[in-house]
This record gives C-alpha cells, sequence and structure tokens, in this order.
C-alpha cells in the first residue's frame, strides 16, 4: 500500500523560515504535491515535483527526493496567513491522489 | 475563475435517512472526486470518476455510492446514512491534460447523522 508520514503540528514566528518533512512510502507514483487547507476552507494547490530537485514558487519551495523517499515544504518570511494544514500528496496514475494526514503550522507574532 | 460548488454547506439528517450530496464544476474538468476529511485523518478518497458514468472506488467506499450523468456534475449517495458519517465532505476536479495532480475542491459539506 502506499502511506505518508508528516509531523501532526509545528510552530514558528512571523519572519521565520520552516521546513515541512514528509516520507512515504509506495510502490510508484508519478510526483510529490502539498496542499494548504485554511481553518473552515478548502484545500488548495501549492506546488508540485514530478521530479527530483526543488521547485520555487514565491515564498514557498518544495523539494522531492525520490532515492530517500523523502520530501520537504519550505516556507520562507513566514507570515501570519501561513498560520494553516498542510498536506503532502502522492500523486498516483496522473489522477488519483493519496493526502497525508496534515501537519498544522501555528505562526506568531 | 475556477469554480466547484457544492449543494449544502451544512447538512443534518438522521440515522436511516437517505443523503444526496451535489457537487457541480465548471471547468469541463473530467475527473472528479468525492472524500471525506475527518479530525486526523487528513483527506479519504471515497469515490471518484474519470468521465460520464464512470465510477471508480477508493479508499473507504463502504456506505456510499456515486452517479455522475452529466460531466459537471457528481453527486455522492449514502444509501442509509449512519452516525459514523458524521463528516465533512469534499468536492474536487481535475484535468487529465494538465497532469491531474492540481484538484480544485468545492468549500466542503459538514454533515451530521443523528
Amino acid at each position: 500500500g502506499q502511506s505518508l508520514e508528516q509531523p501532526s503540528e509545528v510552530t514558528a514566528v512571523e519572519g521565520a523560515i520552516v521546513q515541512i518533512n514528509c516520507t512515504y512510502q509506495t510502490s510508484g507514483f508519478y510526483g510529490l504535491s502539498w496542499y494548504q487547507q485554511h481553518d473552515g476552507g478548502a484545500p488548495t494547490f501549492l506546488s508540485y515535483n514530478a521530479l527530483d530537485g526543488l521547485e520555487e514558487t514565491g515564498r514557498f519551495s518544495s523539494f522531492l527526493s525520490r532515492s530517500d523517499s523523502y520530501g520537504y515544504l519550505l516556507l520562507q518570511e513566514l507570515q501570519m496567513k501561513d498560520s494553516a494544514s498542510y498536506f503532502c500528496v502522492l500523486n498516483q496514475a496522473g489522477t488519483a491522489l493519496i493526502f497525508g494526514k496534515g501537519t498544522t503550522l501555528s505562526v506568531s507574532s | 475563475d475556477v469554480k466547484v460548488t457544492q449543494s449544502s454547506r451544512y447538512l443534518v439528517k438522521r440515522t436511516g435517512e437517505k443523503v444526496f450530496l451535489e457537487c457541480v464544476q465548471d471547468m469541463d474538468h473530467e475527473n472528479m472526486f468525492w472524500y471525506r476529511q475527518d479530525p486526523g485523518l487528513g483527506l479519504r478518497l471515497i469515490y471518484f470518476s474519470y468521465d460520464v458514468k464512470m465510477k471508480e472506488k477508493g479508499d473507504i467506499p463502504e456506505g456510499y455510492s456515486v452517479s455522475r450523468e452529466k460531466k459537471e456534475r457528481f453527486s455522492l449517495i449514502l444509501e442509509s446514512a449512519s452516525t459514523n458519517q458524521t463528516s465533512m465532505y469534499l468536492c474536487a476536479s481535475s484535468s487529465p491534460l494538465a497532469g491531474g495532480h492540481e484538484q480544485y475542491f468545492g468549500p466542503g459539506t459538514r454533515l451530521t447523522v443523528t
């Protein structure tokens, strides 16, 4: 089967950098995605890594290492509005997504 | 602006009732999905559909069925609601042409079964 592991909670202060790690087990997948969900809101897509390496989108970066079955989401210059849950997601067969249990990020001033 | 809408934001039903949750997307996406989200468990896939009248079981299909008669509409049916189906239900859609990794979610329906 497939599984993803990520920390349940992370705390940080405004302006800091935080890294949310994700390890996974799967027999095969197309890529690793990250989604953000604010409390009471819908999940929204943040980034996708099809290949090993770093993808940067503004203050957010995502990394994938297939050989280590590992990825991470890096959030820089943290803002209060970044307080949310972050999910690492396996993209299988190009359509079905397997979600991790999510990491709740709390940003304080 | 892409949009996925769900018929109700909040719903309260009694045990044993038949429940319909409706989802409509305006992006002409082939793929549509139903998830349930429970605290500490993340999102779990119930059913998905690649095309009209096509459906595939996800990880937790028991107690649910789906219907996709039109491309833009995907319905989730609880044949006989039970209290363990109290949850947040999220609908999503995606395009296989774009890789399928970016799913667009509706606002969710919080269902309470009493």
